[in-house]
């Protein structure tokens, strides 16, 4: 099995300020035949299921905003909001789709 | 619109059995392979199973297999969960969610573009 470790458990950023999470898997998700990483982000507010932000480590989803960016490659993802706003408040969890899913533990970001 | 509604959830013994259902509407059921997913209270995501469009290909996580069997009626647009032998760690909201298209995927799993709003089960005596 492919493992999902993420970075930090939370943290507090100021509205307009990036904020910053990391990612890391267990083995390489990515896919040498098409040179695409099998990883996603979802998003998930208090008492709502997840939401799918970003696949492929950096293909936005449609209808996501674009100051969500993904990056990486290999075994180590980064999800960056660039201008944190209010309604951005939520747990982020990084999910590898190169195996059966794994999803991270989850980083909570709050407003500081 | 795409709609995915759970059902089915509930307060059952250790020991005992349930069976989740989840309808799904707003899309070519048939076409797509489907999944549970659970979060126990003020914990993370965990993967419980997915089943492809056609039921050939089956998965379960290590934690659930021998005891959960998923399936799904394509003619009734609806996914299935029968969870038996239930345990205290079991006790978790359980979501219904879509793969996204087969394109998008490895050979072996997808991005889960659309999720139910899930449905509680607890285990306790």
């Amino acid at each position: 099995d492919i493992v999902m470790t993420q970075s930090p458990d939370s943290l507090a950023v100021s509205l307009g300020e990036r904020a910053t999470i990391n990612c890391k898997s267990s083995q390489s998700v990515l896919y040498s035949s098409n040179n695409k990483n099998y990883l996603a982000w979802y998003q998930q507010k208090p008492g709502q299921p997840p939401k799918l932000l970003i696949y492929w480590a950096s293909t936005r989803e449609s209808g996501v905003p674009d100051r969500f960016s993904g990056s990486g490659s290999g075994t180590d993802f980064t999800l960056t909001i660039s201008s944190l706003q209010a309604e951005d408040v939520a747990v982020y969890y990084c999910q590898q789709y190169y195996s059966t899913p794994h999803f991270g533990p989850g980083t909570k970001v709050d407003i500081k | 619109e795409v709609q995915l509604v759970e059902s089915g959830g509930g307060l059952v013994k250790p020991g005992g059995s349930l069976r989740l259902s989840c309808a799904a509407s707003g899309f070519t059921f048939s076409s797509y392979s489907m999944n549970w997913v659970r979060q126990a209270p003020g914990k993370g995501l965990e993967w419980v199973s997915s089943i492809s469009s056609s039921s050939s290909y089956i998965y379960y996580a290590d934690s659930v297999k021998g005891r959960f069997t998923i399936s799904r009626d394509n003619a009734k647009n609806s996914l299935y969960l029968q969870m038996n032998s239930l345990r205290a760690e079991d006790t978790a909201v359980y979501y219904c969610a879509r793969d996204k298209s087969p394109e998008y995927c490895s050979s072996t799993s997808c991005p889960l573009d659309y999720w139910g709003q899930g449905t509680l089960v607890t285990v306790s005596s």
